[in-house]
């Protein structure tokens, strides 16, 4: 199993970025995925829920600014971040129901 | 939201020590389905967090027989018995058996 998310970088504030993660190893299309976060120096932040029927779940920290979707046809996860804020600092991992997760990818938001 | 609440926040051990990590959740974590959807994570320092426990007390695949999990409702255990090196680094639960999904806000275990 492999997660590898891209995307991260640097980005103003109110503005947007898309993270992907690409997966493999495994059935991609089966599995429910989320997409958590961890700004620096502190715990993790659970961010976003997909089903494996694209049912999706938000934290109330992002719903209505981030969008969480799927491609089973390219074994990829997304996550859509709008109206970005400095508190969405942090580095966002995928993960694989909860057994397997990415190495992360850092999104900074600052002018 | 459910709140997790873990004890202690810093847990000081010395190699060979068994200790325990509590989660209290703010409401019952037993699902209709009658699942309990409570996780155990370590994460080390530098790396991404790895699965220790799922549902309450199933060991994930790969991890030493030394973690075990238990509890039910809105009290949960992580249970380590006898601290090697390779433990150090800071624990959490989480739940997902009511959206939005939560995070306990972590126990680092350090060496005495």
């Amino acid at each position: 199993v492999q997660l590898v998310e891209s995307g991260g970088g640097l980005v103003q504030p109110g503005k947007s970025l898309k993270l992907s993660c690409s997966a493999s190893g495994f059935t991609f299309s089966s599995y429910g995925m989320h997409w958590i976060r961890q700004a620096p120096g502190k715990g993790l932040d659970w961010v976003a829920y997909i089903s494996s029927s694209s049912g999706t779940v938000y934290a109330d920290a992002v719903k209505g600014r981030f969008t969480i979707s799927r491609d089973n046809a390219k074994n990829t996860l997304y996550l859509q971040l709008n109206s970005l804020k400095s508190e969405d600092t942090a580095i966002y991992y995928c993960a694989r129901g909860t057994r397997d997760w990415g190495q992360g990818v850092m999104v900074t938001v600052s002018s | 939201d459910v709140v997790l609440t873990q004890t202690p926040s810093i847990l000081s051990a010395t190699i060979g020590q068994s200790v325990s990590i509590s989660c209290r959740s703010s409401q019952s974590l037993l699902d209709s389905d009658g699942n309990t959807y409570l996780y155990w994570f370590l994460q080390r320092p530098g790396q991404s967090p790895q699965r220790l426990i799922y549902l309450v007390s199933n060991l994930g695949s790969g991890v030493p027989n030394r973690f075990s999990g238990s509890g039910s409702g809105t009290d949960f255990t992580l249970k380590i018995s006898g601290v090697e090196a390779e433990d150090l680094g800071v624990y959490y639960c989480m739940q997902a058996t009511h959206a939005p999904y939560t995070f306990g806000a972590g126990t680092k275990l350090e060496l005495k």
